[in-house]
């Protein structure tokens, strides 16, 4: 029952730009979209979250749509060490205060010389 | 290094015979959280802990056990592992259980049920 929809592989060239898309159209107001990544079989690793406004950290940015039904995930400059899954995740409230992270099955990066 | 920690990172064993993988974290986390990672089912949640003796099942619960008796850690117990329990486990932490909190990935161990 993941609430994202992704592209399952994409390639991108190194020193380019990956833009990474993800839908999440029935996404609830006050539902953060998460992004992790995995490499080989690692532990997942996080790169980002937001809720409503573009974000940018270290790693990426995260540009969502106004509606708030997509977004995509820009590594600006990819290497090959960035050659991974990456999960685009809705974590969604359970009782009390708590909630979880619904993994889907991601969109496998290629990272080519 | 704040990081989670878990034992074994592989191990092969036989239907029945009772297992632990534990799992540790030194950044004084009140959540952690275990998941099953198998081939085009992606990661699903087993059991998770919002605190000290607070535990709750996650999605896929059945033939498993935890326990959260310090903050620090959270073993996951096979009483009877069975074949379908072949997979990598991943335990994660986080501060809290909110929904801003970034949850920390250990580095998985990978389990085989013979």
């Amino acid at each position: 029952d993941a609430k994202t929809t992704q592209p399952p592989s994409m390639d991108c060239a190194e020193g380019r730009a990956a833009n990474l898309p993800c839908n999440h159209s029935t996404i609830s107001g006050n539902e953060y979209v998460y992004w992790y990544r995995q490499i080989h079989s690692q532990g997942p690793q996080y790169i980002i979250h937001g809720l409503k406004n573009n974000e940018t950290n270290e790693m990426a940015s995260l540009i969502i749509t106004e509606d708030r039904k997509s977004s995509t995930l820009i590594l600006p400059h990819a290497t090959l060490r960035d050659t991974a899954v990456y999960y685009c995740i809705v974590r969604v409230p359970l009782r009390g205060n708590t909630d979880k992270l619904i993994f889907g099955t991601g969109t496998r990066l290629q990272v080519f010389p | 290094e704040a990081q989670v920690t878990q034992n074994p990172r592989y191990l092969i064993t036989v239907t029945g015979k009772k297992l632990t993988v534990t799992c540790s974290q030194n950044m004084n986390h009140e959540y952690m959280s275990w998941y099953r990672q198998d081939p085009g089912l992606g990661l699903r949640q087993i059991y998770y802990s919002m605190n000290v003796e607070v535990t709750d099942k996650g999605d896929v619960p059945e033939g498993y056990k935890v326990s959260r008796k310090e903050k620090r850690n959270f073993p996951l117990i096979l009483e009877s592992p069975s074949p379908n329990q072949t997979s990598l486990y991943f335990c994660a932490s986080s501060l809290l259980a909110g929904f801003t909190d970034t949850q920390y990935f250990g580095p998985g161990t990978r389990l085989t049920v013979l």
